[in-house]
């Protein structure tokens, strides 16, 4: 199942640059997308969302853009702090109500270098 | 902040052994989940939950696994007869259910191990 692919398994930046994650889908029925980051021996923990009506939502260091024409959406994280540090999840939502099951991507691990 | 719990942390079962993994979903939220994910692969959706029935499930949620509000408050996940497969971490997760609101809240996942 390849709905939804994160195609970089990891990345690392210094502490105050830029991290920029991303994500590809396949299913043009995928209408909402959210990103939740991950700390070992945790649950993933909501982050951001974005609704497929929208190209870019933002929230203090978190943006989201999405480009439906290219399937693709990123998580821009500025400045980057060590506390970042995590496995990153892109997910997507395929109904317009509530309810309906996430499809996970794989993750990607950002490293935040002091 | 209001948040998903899950009992027990980590849980350690012999093959054919039913286990029952328990949640308790945020308190005004509507819908409740159950995702796993095995060591090393994605996070997968098992089944949703609202108004006391199930209102969406995966392939994967087959015979062998339920779902139960035993009260208020509880959400729980059984396994009949565990396999060696089942091992994985089990997310609950809860949402509001309010239009337009797609967010949903996990609790910190119970490990199963099935020996």
């Amino acid at each position: 199942d390849q709905q939804v692919k994160q195609n970089s398994p990891s990345l690392s930046v210094q502490e105050g640059r830029i991290s920029i994650l991303n994500c590809d889908y396949t299913n043009s029925m995928f209408d909402y997308f959210l990103w939740y980051k991950k700390y070992p021996a945790e649950g993933p923990t909501f982050l951001i969302s974005i609704s497929s009506i929208k190209d870019k939502n933002e929230d203090g260091r978190f943006t989201v853009f999405l480009n439906k024409s290219a399937k693709h959406l990123s998580l821009h994280i500025v400045p980057s702090q060590p506390g970042d540090s995590a496995v990153y999840f892109c997910a997507a939502s395929a109904k317009e109500t509530s309810g309906s099951r996430l499809t996970f991507g794989e993750g990607t691990q950002l490293t935040v270098n002091p | 902040e209001p948040e998903v719990t899950q009992t027990p942390s980590h849980q350690v079962t012999q093959m054919g052994q039913e286990v029952i993994l328990r949640c308790v979903p945020i308190s005004n939220h509507l819908y409740f989940y159950w995702y796993r994910q095995i060591l090393g692969q994605k996070v997968e959706f098992l089944v949703s939950f609202y108004n006391n029935e199930i209102s969406e499930k995966s392939e994967i949620f087959d015979d062998q696994f339920s779902v139960e509000r035993p009260d208020g408050s509880n959400f729980t996940l059984k396994i009949r007869s565990t396999k060696l497969e089942d091992s994985a971490m089990y997310f609950c997760a809860s949402s509001l259910g309010l239009a337009g609101s797609h967010e949903q809240y996990f609790g910190p996942g119970t490990r199963l191990t099935v020996t």
